[in-house]
This record gives C-alpha cells, structure tokens and sequence, in this order.
C-alpha cells in the first residue's frame, strides 16, 4: 500500500479544459514535491512545497498551477495544456524540508495525463 | 558531461547471478546519494541509501560509494526476474539539495 495517494490515476483532457490532480499523504512529511515523468525518461521536478510554501518552481509553465491546502494535501491544478504535457505527473513527499531536501522521497503512483 | 551519469542497458543478467549497476556524478560537493526502482508503468521506489564512502548492505542489495571517484553503485545479489526493472541513481547537489536522477538502466533478469 502507497502511502502518497494520488487521484486520479488516469485523466484524458481537451487544450481547452481544467483538470485538477490532487495528491495525499499521511506520514507527517513537511515537503511534498510535483514531477513529471515521460517515457524512458528520469523524473524531473516541477515544484516543492516546504512547510506549506512553495519553495521551488523550476520555471514551469503558468498552465500549471500549484496548490498546497494543508500539510497532508497537495494539488496541481491544469489548463489550456499542449499536447506536448501528456505524461506521468508523481506526486512525492519526504520528511525532510527547508533549506536540506532530503532525497528519500515517497511517490505515489502517479497520475497518467493524456492531453487531445 | 551530464550531472549523473548512468549507462542506459539494458544489462542482461541470468537469475542467480550478481547484477551491478553504476553511476558516476560530477558534483564533488554531492553528499546524499539513492537507488531508486521504478517498475514499468510504475512509479519509482527508493531501495537504498547512502551517506558514506564504502559499502551498505540491505538484504540482496549493497550500495557502494566512492566520493574521491565520484561513483556510486548497486549490486544485487541472487538477481530474480522480479528484480527486472529501471534503477535510477540519484544524487543531491551540494548548492541547492535538490535530488538529480540520472537517466536510469534498464535491467533484465533472464530465468
């Protein structure tokens, strides 16, 4: 059983949609992270959240839009993608925060985004 | 040169047999260093971790750093199909802390 939820776990969506996944994690962890993933290729970061504020934006589009309700949740809210967006977005989290990341992060099992 | 290096395989190995798997880094400040698996179609799991030059042993799995070579590697003992997958290294930088992944090998263990 993962302990970082994700929803939903497979999303189909129009360039003209708003989708949102949403993220979940119940270990207490300070930091929670979005990256996307496509195939054959490593994770890479897209935003951190440390403590509840984001910290990191790797330059990411304004087409995504991060969202950190509390300390256990964390969104990542969609609209007007390319097709080019299509991939594996993973939500992860770890107990280190601040300044230190610590690299022992939990996944979930990701959200599968097909952009039409 | 790329900040975590990894040959992408795939690396063939017989079950039973020793799979060793590497990854050199070039940020000689770098003190935290994982192995990551990642199942196809999966999400990735961490499997180990080392904060030490020299050996970590965790069951059928012994991570080995060397920071003056700046190269870390996986060995997995007793390989077992089940053990088929990607392996990512991953590396924190020394600035930022923030976790490099290295492109992954892609190992087969053939029954």
């Amino acid at each position: 059983d993962t302990e970082v939820t994700q929803t939903p776990k497979h999303l189909v969506m129009g360039m003209t949609n708003k989708k949102s996944l949403k993220c979940e994690q119940h270990m207490g962890h300070r930091a929670m992270y979005w990256y996307k993933q496509k195939a054959k290729k490593p994770p890479e970061l897209m935003f951190v959240y440390s403590y509840e504020k984001l910290s990191i934006n790797e330059s990411v589009p304004s087409r995504f839009s991060p969202e950190c309700p509390n300390s256990s949740l964390l969104n990542l809210h969609l609209h007007a993608l390319q097709p080019e967006d299509s991939a594996l977005y993973l939500c992860a989290s770890s107990q280190g925060a601040g300044a230190t990341y610590t690299g022992e992060l939990f996944f979930g099992e990701g959200s599968r985004l097909t952009v039409l | 040169q790329k900040e975590v290096e990894q040959n992408s395989g795939p690396l063939s190995v017989p079950e039973g047999a020793i799979a060793s798997l590497n990854c050199t880094y070039s940020d000689r400040g770098s003190q935290s260093f994982f192995w990551y698996r990642q199942y196809s179609g999966k999400s990735p799991e961490l499997i180990m971790f080392i904060y030490s030059n020299g050996d970590k042993e965790d069951g059928r799995f012994t991570a080995q750093l060397n920071k003056a070579s700046q190269y870390v590697s996986l060995l997995i003992r007793d390989s077992q199909p089940s053990d088929s997958a990607t392996y990512l290294c991953a590396v924190t930088a020394s600035n930022t802390g923030k976790l490099i992944f290295g492109q992954g090998t892609t190992l087969q263990v053939k029954p």
